[in-house]
């Protein structure tokens, strides 16, 4: 158990849908990071939350969407879903410098859009 | 644009002897860099890094390798194991830029042949 908390652990869709995926960070990581994991992709970078404010933004779409509340848990809402949505999709953690400690991910959210 | 390149999709090698995986990067002010290793339906866990300060870094039977005039780096797995067969992914950051996004490569499968 790597500390980092990925909910639900697969998920199946149907085109058009929206669905949310949750992440709990490690206990005292104040960063959390969304990657989007694609067939034959490296690990693409969505966005990140510090202490619940947007820090930086990726390749992220604009029928996604993610926040970070005051217990620091993260949502990631992908709406309007297309086939090409299918991925997996991981939540990391870090302390202050992500850098330093590296991150800290979650085991994932396999999500199939049908 | 990749900023981080790891060109080898997969790679086999015989138990015992060793692994070297590679990575290459554009971004000349990257001055962080860590490898991560994936096995199937987990998340990616933190391996071994190596700051732009120096050319090697060891912990037991990992060794990375930077050569920054080649924009280049490699890991090194000597004697290689079963239990090393894996998706490696490298990475690389900014280390005094705060919270900024590793950016990862699109990995190298490892598969250690018993």
């Amino acid at each position: 158990d790597s500390g980092v908390t990925q909910t639900p652990k697969h998920l199946i869709t149907a085109t058009g849908q929206r669905v949310t995926l949750r992440c709990s960070p490690r206990s005292g990581d104040l960063s959390v990071y969304w990657y989007q994991q694609s067939l034959d992709q490296g690990l693409q970078f969505l966005i990140q939350y510090y202490n619940g404010e947007e820090r930086a933004k990726g390749n992220i779409l604009e029928r996604f969407s993610a926040q970070q509340f005051p217990d620091l848990h993260s949502e990631l809402n992908l709406s309007s879903l297309e086939l090409g949505d299918s991925a997996l999709y991981f939540c990391a953690s870090s302390a202050r410098t992500a850098a330093n400690y590296g991150y800290t991910f979650g085991s994932g959210t396999r999500l199939t859009v049908v | 644009d990749q900023q981080v390149k790891q060109n080898s999709p997969s790679l086999s090698v015989q138990e015992g002897r060793i692994s070297i995986l590679n990575c290459d990067y554009t971004n000349s002010m990257f001055d962080y860099f860590l490898w991560y290793k994936k096995y199937p339906a987990e998340g990616p866990t933190f391996l071994i890094s190596i700051s732009s300060i120096k050319d090697k870094n060891e912990d037991g039977r990992f060794t990375v390798f930077l050569n920054k005039s080649a924009k280049h780096l490699s890991l090194h797995i000597v004697p290689s194991q079963p239990g090393d067969s894996a998706v490696y992914f490298c990475a690389a950051s900014f280390l005094n830029s705060g919270n900024t996004p590793l950016v990862f490569g699109k990995g190298t499968r490892l598969s250690v042949i018993a």
